[in-house]
């Protein structure tokens, strides 16, 4: 069964570092996500793209997230000054459409120091 | 806005009994439900959703979830419980007609089944 992948598994990065992580969505998929939890809290939205463009975002994807699908097959998310508080556990979703269920990938345990 | 609930942070049962995770939702328009299932260091797995018809929906491994419309409620549920279903259990909701939004997850249900 197809899956979605995400790497690297594990990031850990200082403070004000830049740091990109990367999905690559399951192949027929047309919607994408980004997810984040924090230890021991819910998984919250960050954003969703379609069509090569933010559909939608959350008050938490501020200026310093950026996301592109730089190559029709991965699909990343950069963080641009990285904070203790990005500390999380960063999930990706893909989703075909229509009644779908979106699928996630095991996630990119972001640690910032 | 939609918002989920699951008011249990803990369920135990022991293995071979049923199993019961209450979840509770909140949408403007008509619900998109969704059931997930979270193993230690993994991502979230799909087990079951509604959308229309029958209120009692079947999933992977087992697992059906019930639609009540005038309780607002989606609880999952398992007629005989394994140790392997201990897990995060998380509901998640999204508005049907509004095409491909984001899911809203509820604070997610931790279940031990117990030998």
């Amino acid at each position: 069964e197809p899956e979605v992948t995400q790497t690297p598994s594990h990031q850990v990065t200082q403070m004000g570092q830049e740091v990109i992580l990367r999905c690559v969505p399951i192949s027929n998929h047309l919607y994408f996500y980004w997810y984040r939890q924090i230890l021991g809290q819910k998984v919250e939205f960050l954003v969703s793209f379609y069509n090569n463009e933010i559909s939608e975002k959350s008050e938490i994807f501020d200026d310093q997230f950026s996301v592109e699908r730089p190559d029709g097959s991965n699909f990343t998310l950069k963080i641009r000054s990285t904070k203790l508080e990005d500390s999380a556990m960063y999930f990706c979703a893909s989703e075909a459409g229509g009644s779908q269920p979106q699928h996630f990938g095991d996630g990119t345990r972001l640690s910032i120091l | 806005a939609q918002s989920v609930a699951q008011p249990e942070d803990q369920v135990n049962v022991a293995e071979g009994n049923p199993l019961t995770v209450k979840c509770t939702y909140s949408v403007s328009g008509n619900p998109y439900l969704f059931w997930y299932v979270q193993y230690p260091n993994r991502g979230l797995q799909f087990l079951l959703k509604y959308i229309t018809g029958d209120n009692l929906v079947k999933g992977s491994y087992g697992f059906e979830a019930e639609f009540n419309k005038s309780q607002t409620s989606f609880h999952l549920k398992k007629p005989s419980a394994l140790v392997s279903d201990s897990a995060l259990y998380f509901c998640a909701v999204r508005d049907l007609y509004s095409g491909n939004t984001p899911l809203v997850f509820g604070k997610g249900t931790r279940l031990s089944v117990i030998a």
